[in-house]
Parts: C-alpha cells; sequence; structure tokens
C-alpha cells in the first residue's frame, strides 16, 4: 500500500522559512515523480512544484517561482519542500503526491498523503 | 497559469446523471490529452477518479466518465449516489511541464 507521510507544518512567523518533508513508502519511490498540492483553507487546490525520479528536473507555479525548493533524497524515500519568505497567503494544507509516471509528464497524480498544515501569522 | 474554470456547484436527484466542465486554454486542456479529475470528500485528501482524459484507475466505480471537446474536458456521473456529493476537481498538464487545477465544483445530492 502506497503511504506518504508529510512532516513539518505548523505556525510560522511571516517573512520566516520553513522546510516540509514526506516520507513515501509501499512503491518504488526513486522511480516516480513527485510533487507538492496546496489547498488554502475553504479554497480549491493548487499544484505548486513537482520534480523527476531522480531530482535533475523541478518545476513550479508562476506564483511561486523563486521562493519556493523542491528536492528529494532517495536513498531516504523523502520528498522536501523549503519555502522562503512566507506570507500569510501560503496559508494551506500542503499535500505530498505521487505521479503517475517518473517524469512531471502525465497530468496524473496518483496518489496523496494526509497533508500537513502551515498557519502563517503573527 | 490561470486556473481551469468549473461551475462552482452542481446538484442533482439520486439516480440522475449530472455533467461537471473544465474550460482551458490551447496551452492545456485544449492541446494535451492529460486530464484528470479527482474526488474530495470534507476534510480528506482528494481521490484520482479519473486520468488521460476517459480512464479510470483500478477500483473506481464505472458511473464516473470522462470526455474532452476542445478546450472543454467533462466529468459525468451517472446513477447519482448519496455518496458523490463531494467537491470536484480537474487538472491538466500545461506546457512547460507544470499542473493546473481546476477551480472546484461542489456536488449537492438532492
Amino acid at each position: 500500500e502506497v503511504q506518504l507521510v508529510e512532516s513539518g507544518g505548523g505556525l510560522i512567523q511571516p517573512g520566516e522559512s520553513l522546510r516540509l518533508s514526506c516520507t513515501g513508502s509501499g512503491f518504488t519511490f526513486r522511480s516516480c515523480a513527485m510533487s507538492w498540492v496546496r489547498q488554502a483553507p475553504g479554497k480549491g487546490l493548487e499544484w505548486v512544484s513537482g520534480i523527476g525520479y531522480d531530482g535533475d528536473t523541478t518545476h513550479y507555479a508562476d506564483s511561486v517561482k523563486g521562493r519556493l525548493t523542491i528536492s528529494r533524497d532517495n536513498s531516504k524515500t523523502t520528498l522536501y519542500l523549503q519555502i522562503n519568505s512566507l506570507r500569510a497567503e501560503d496559508t494551506a494544507v500542503y499535500y505530498c503526491t505521487k505521479d503517475g509516471g517518473s517524469l512531471i509528464d502525465t497530468g496524473r497524480i496518483e496518489n496523496w498523503g494526509q497533508g500537513t498544515l502551515v498557519t502563517v501569522s503573527t | 497559469q490561470s486556473a481551469l474554470t468549473q461551475p462552482a456547484s452542481v446538484s442533482g436527484s439520486p439516480g440522475q446523471s449530472i455533467t461537471i466542465s473544465c474550460t482551458g486554454t490551447s496551452s492545456d486542456v485544449g492541446t494535451y490529452n492529460l486530464v484528470s479529475w479527482y474526488q474530495q470528500h470534507p476534510g480528506k485528501a482528494p481521490k484520482l477518479i479519473i486520468y488521460e482524459v476517459t480512464k479510470r484507475p483500478s477500483g473506481i466505480s464505472n458511473h464516473f466518465s470522462g470526455s474532452k471537446s476542445g478546450h472543454t474536458a467533462s466529468l459525468t456521473i451517472s446513477g447519482l449516489q448519496a455518496e458523490d456529493e463531494a467537491d470536484y476537481y480537474c487538472c491538466s498538464f500545461v506546457t512547460g511541464n507544470t499542473y493546473v487545477f481546476g477551480t472546484g465544483t461542489k456536488v449537492t445530492v438532492l
């Protein structure tokens, strides 16, 4: 069974940085593209970043480009998302997701974690 | 990239069929047959129900079906059931290797 477990969320002050982590199990992590999708409270889904199976290709939504960095450590089956200069509008549940292929080119998100809540506030 | 456009809400009685539209552009839905659909119940993570416009993952009921015409993809739920009441989102691959979600549709079973 595919499992994706996020961690690292919490209450963060505006302007600070945060790193989210996601540990995958039950599948061949090193063969799969992965993405982060966020959902602000009461709002819709927003794809923010994706990474290819080997970490060599990374992609970002225009809305977050320059502030977010996605990375992965296949030896630890772990996906990361570094968010810098946090703003109130970054407040959301951040979902770790497994793509349907090895690159960000399928348009298919097969599996989702339960999400980790990031709240940006003073 | 702007979100794909979906109706905010759609409703139907048990047993009826409903259709949710998802309109994009030539950079996404209009060019690629890489549209997927997700069901999300309150407080839960989304779940893939349709991919590549018309395909269903293993274990997904055949009362969900997908189609596409031009820049608009559609999800049809046939024989509406109480458990189908949820939020539904479309998603498309976008030129440049990103993804974009739709604005979301709340389905109510009357």
